[in-house]
């Protein structure tokens, strides 16, 4: 089993919607989480950390992680074509591990 | 968030030749820096963990004659890639240990190896 699970997409959402990406992790043992955005030929950039049970919110952006499922989503509110990336989940440091193990990603795509 | 740079931002190289790729940390002191390299629609994979004046761990399955890691001061660490052939072709990043939580990482360098 994957450390990380995400859906590789694209996920295809009109201008102004709500998309939404999901990420399932193994390790119950994971307390944080990451949300990096990537766009095509650059590096990750960090738009979230998360590390309490529920929402976190910043901007359009809105992480919800849900230990008890072990499950971690990314909501980006009214988005735009300039959201159009991919967008890579992460369990946050642990003792002992400091690097990050990122899920495969998930293409999301805004149409004008 | 932190400020890393890289240089090159993309080189092409020959088969046979190495490469060095330069991480510097422009506005803190990173002790510990982590190298991760991408294949073209895959995910970031960590190859080495390089430490400020001692020897770097690489991961499984990671050559360390072949990636040779350097960090020789805090604000410099070099990863060379020695004898590259075209499957070392790759985007290679470098993202360093801050003392807050986040991890922050550089602008990447494009190798093609033809």
């Amino acid at each position: 089993q994957k450390e990380v699970e995400q859906n590789s997409g694209p996920l295809s959402v009109p201008e102004g919607a709500i998309a939404s990406l999901n990420c399932t992790y193994s390790d119950r043992g994971s307390q944080s989480f990451f949300w990096y955005r990537q766009y095509s030929g650059k590096s990750p950039e960090l738009i979230m950390f998360i590390y309490s049970n529920g929402d976190k919110e910043d901007g359009r952006f809105t992480a919800q992680l849900n230990k008890a499922s072990q499950y971690v989503s990314l909501l980006i509110r009214d988005s735009q074509p300039s959201d159009s990336a991919t967008y890579l989940c992460a369990p946050g440091p642990r003792p002992g591990r400091r690097a990050l193990t990122f899920g495969s990603g998930t293409r999301l795509q805004v149409q004008p | 968030g932190a400020v890393v740079s890289q240089h090159p931002s993309w080189v092409i190289c020959k088969s046979g030749t190495s490469v060095k790729i330069e991480c510097r940390s422009l506005d803190f002191q990173a002790t510990t820096m982590f190298w991760y390299r991408q294949f073209p629609k895959q995910s970031l994979m960590l190859m080495a963990t390089s430490n400020e004046g001692s020897k770097a761990t690489y991961e499984q399955g990671v050559e360390k004659d072949k990636f040779l890691i350097n960090h020789a001061s805090l604000t410099l660490s070099t990863l060379t890639v020695t004898s590259a052939h075209p499957e070392d072709s790759s985007f290679y990043i470098c993202s360093p240990i801050l003392p807050s939580y986040e991890q922050y990482f550089g602008p990447g360098t494009r190798l093609t190896v033809t």
